[in-house]
């Protein structure tokens, strides 16, 4: 079965540029999350949608990050303009909705901004 | 909110040795969640607990839910050098919330 499907894997990008991360949840999970990852700050939450939809775009950092769900099968999170401290590694996470509460991560996106 | 707090932050221990390490809250949990990061990977579930005083197996991974709510134990034993990441313990913020995560353990193994 395929997991969680991320890409780029890597990106490295100058600063100022629109950055484009994109996820594919597991086939029938109905709540996906992006994470953010850094050595300083551990793994933060940076939205959660459940059936498309945004429940909580709280740990979102600044009006440059942006995410949509527009539909079952596809995520993306976007960085416009891009700036060197959002360099970090950026997970999906999708699952089942309801009582699980068990998440299932991608293989994330490394993204770099000089 | 709600924190976990994971100790040791990391550990180096020889082959073959066994280990051990835990998870604590403030608040009571009613589901600890254990991941383990292999360098370049996302996080991979390990164990899930729902129980309180619940032994649950993976291998040669062992989790508890401690009695009291407040915390996990993740044990391995005999351990190889594939078992180096990072650990992390999880739970659900209250309700049907996302999962909060401690900051994690980091094993290495030394051959």
């Amino acid at each position: 079965d395929a997991g969680v499907i991320q890409s780029p894997r890597h990106e490295v990008t100058e600063m100022g540029q629109e950055v484009t991360l994109r996820c594919k949840p597991i086939s029938g999970h109905n709540s996906l999350f992006w994470y953010r990852q850094t050595m300083m700050r551990g793994l933060e939450l940076l939205i959660y949608f459940n059936n498309n939809v945004p429940i909580d775009d709280s740990g979102m950092p600044e009006d440059r990050f942006s995410a949509k769900m527009p539909n079952a099968s596809f995520s993306t999170l976007k960085i416009q303009p891009s700036e060197p401290r959002d360099s970090a590694v950026y997970f999906c996470a999708s699952k089942i909705s309801g009582g699980a509460y068990e998440q299932y991560f991608g293989p994330g996106t490394r993204l770099t901004v000089t | 909110g709600q924190q976990l707090n994971q100790s040791p932050q990391s550990m180096f221990i020889q082959e073959g040795e066994d280990v051990s390490m835990n998870c604590t809250s403030s608040s009571i949990f009613n589901t600890w969640l254990w991941y383990k990061q292999d360098p370049g990977e996302g996080p991979v579930l390990l164990i899930a607990l729902y129980k309180a005083g619940e032994l649950t197996s993976n291998g040669r991974l062992t989790a508890q839910f401690g009695i009291t709510r407040k915390d996990s134990f993740l044990n391995i034993s005999a351990s190889i050098p594939s078992d180096v990441g990072i650990y992390f313990c999880a739970g659900p913020n209250s309700g049907n919330t996302p999962l909060v995560f401690g900051k994690g353990t980091r094993l290495s193994v030394i051959a």
